[in-house]
């Protein structure tokens, strides 16, 4: 079954250093999603992709984090600079639509970020 | 906006015991309900959803019933077994970007 591949599995990082995510959706998704969740509390939307294009970054803290899916398949996100605050697990999820539709999710396995 | 409140766990029961988790939701518009799941050291996975008012979604013996009236989703299951134990998330999503909001989260764990 085709999942959704996340690299690193783990990171661990000094504050104020550049840290950087990478995630390849399933072949064929259009939307893709970047999830924080800190431990013990649900996954928490950053950024929102609907091909190539930002549909939702509300939530997304625009002074140090930014994301990018240039061609509309795999994303980078990105953090600089790191701050201890920032110790999460970065999820990726991807659904092959996401216009008014309730299709599924499908998750990464994510990064588990340490700020030290 | 929208959110979803969910029981706080642990929620510990002994295999076979009926289960029951809490969800209520507050939403801008008509949302879709799911329960997700997330095994120990593993991504979460769909687990049932609902996308109207009376609907019941089912999966691996667990069921949840959308409920307009109540703003509920409450999971259960009738006879819980050991590898049942992971934390379930309420999510629903609304709007035209299908946009998900998570709670927080219920961690189950069944002893033998």
């Amino acid at each position: 079954e085709a999942e959704v591949a996340q690299s690193p599995r783990y990171k661990i990082t000094e504050k104020s250093q550049a840290v950087a995510f990478w995630c390849d959706p399933i072949s064929g998704h259009a939307t893709l999603y970047w999830y924080r969740q800190i431990l013990g509390q649900g996954p928490e939307l950053l950024v929102q992709f609907q091909d190539e294009s930002v549909v939702d970054d509300s939530q997304l803290p625009k002074d140090r984090f930014s994301a990018e899916r240039l061609k509309g398949v795999d994303s980078t996100l990105k953090i600089q600079p790191a701050e201890l605050g920032d110790s999460a697990m970065y999820l990726c999820a991807s659904s092959l639509v996401g216009t008014g539709t309730d299709e599924k999710l499908f998750f990464g396995s994510g990064t588990q970020l340490s700020v030290l | 906006g929208n959110s979803v409140t969910q029981m706080e766990g642990p929620v510990t029961l002994s295999e076979e015991a009926f289960l029951t988790i809490n969800c209520t939701y507050t939403a801008t518009g008509y949302p879709s309900l799911f329960w997700y799941v997330q095994y120990p050291g593993e991504g979460l996975q769909l687990l049932l959803k609902a996308t109207k008012a009376d609907d019941k979604g089912s999966n691996k013996g667990f069921e949840a019933t959308y409920r307009k009236e109540t703003t509920s989703f409450h999971l259960e299951k009738g006879s819980v077994q050991v590898s049942d134990s992971a934390v379930y998330f309420c999510a629903l999503s609304v709007g035209g970007y299908q946009k998900v909001t998570f709670g927080t989260g219920t961690k189950l764990q069944v002893i033998p």
